[in-house]
């Protein structure tokens, strides 16, 4: 079974702290999807990030896809009440199979 | 244009007890995918159609089945309910031919088995 682990489980952090959510598994991916999910609602997609060393910049968030594809993470500069989620990472095999990780749940506080 | 629609949005039901659900894709979306979404387990694949064909499936028992119409409306049906099956079960499309596109996400039906 492949595993995407993401990590911290959880992050409870105040306002204006910076902050990475890490997505890490042991298999290689042809490219990498960061979602968020807000409270009553579904997963929307951020970014899709490709070739292996990528770095991506959304605003105040910058995603970035490991050398080796296989792992990812998700920086947010001076985190705002509005980034509070659940921050999902989820890879594609080249078996052409996507597989959700196991969830960042962030709360920043103002 | 209008998203991914699912209803019911909420629903309990009992023990051994059957559920139907629905999802409406983004309009010229033809493939549709099912999530289960729950605090312990995350977000498991259930299954993907693409034109009316399932393409996909995720590692869960046969009580697990679902289908896609013409219009590539797609319905899950979950039978003889446990209380393991409480979770919000999310349909996804995408206009690719597979699931590994951007995934639109519905709101999602919240199931709750007493």
């Amino acid at each position: 079974t492949q595993l995407l682990e993401q990590s911290p489980q959880f992050l409870s952090i105040q306002e204006g702290e910076n902050l990475t959510v890490y997505c890490n598994s042991s298999s290689v991916f042809s490219s990498l999807q960061w979602y968020r999910q807000e409270p009553g609602e579904g997963p929307v997609l951020l970014v899709t990030v490709v070739t292996g060393g990528e770095v991506k910049k959304l605003k105040r968030l910058t995603f970035q896809f490991g050398d080796a594809r296989k792992d990812s993470s998700l920086h947010i500069t001076a985190a705002q009440p509005g980034d509070t989620g659940l921050y999902l990472c989820a890879g594609v095999l080249n078996t052409d199979k996507l597989i959700f990780g196991t969830g960042t749940r962030l709360q920043v506080f103002p | 244009k209008a998203g991914v629609t699912q209803t019911p949005r909420y629903l309990i039901k009992t023990r051994g007890q059957q559920v139907t659900l629905s999802c409406s894709p983004i309009s010229g979306h033809r493939s549709v995918s099912w999530y289960q979404q729950t605090p312990g387990q995350g977000l498991q694949f259930l299954f993907e159609y693409f034109s009316e064909t399932q393409r996909n499936k995720g590692n869960f028992p046969g009580r697990f089945s679902g289908r896609q119409f013409s219009n590539s409306r797609s319905e899950m049906n979950v039978s003889t309910l446990e209380l393991g099956d409480s979770a919000l079960y999310l349909c996804a499309s995408s206009s690719r031919g597979s699931n590994t596109g951007e995934l639109f996400f519905g709101e999602g039906s919240r199931l709750t088995v007493l």
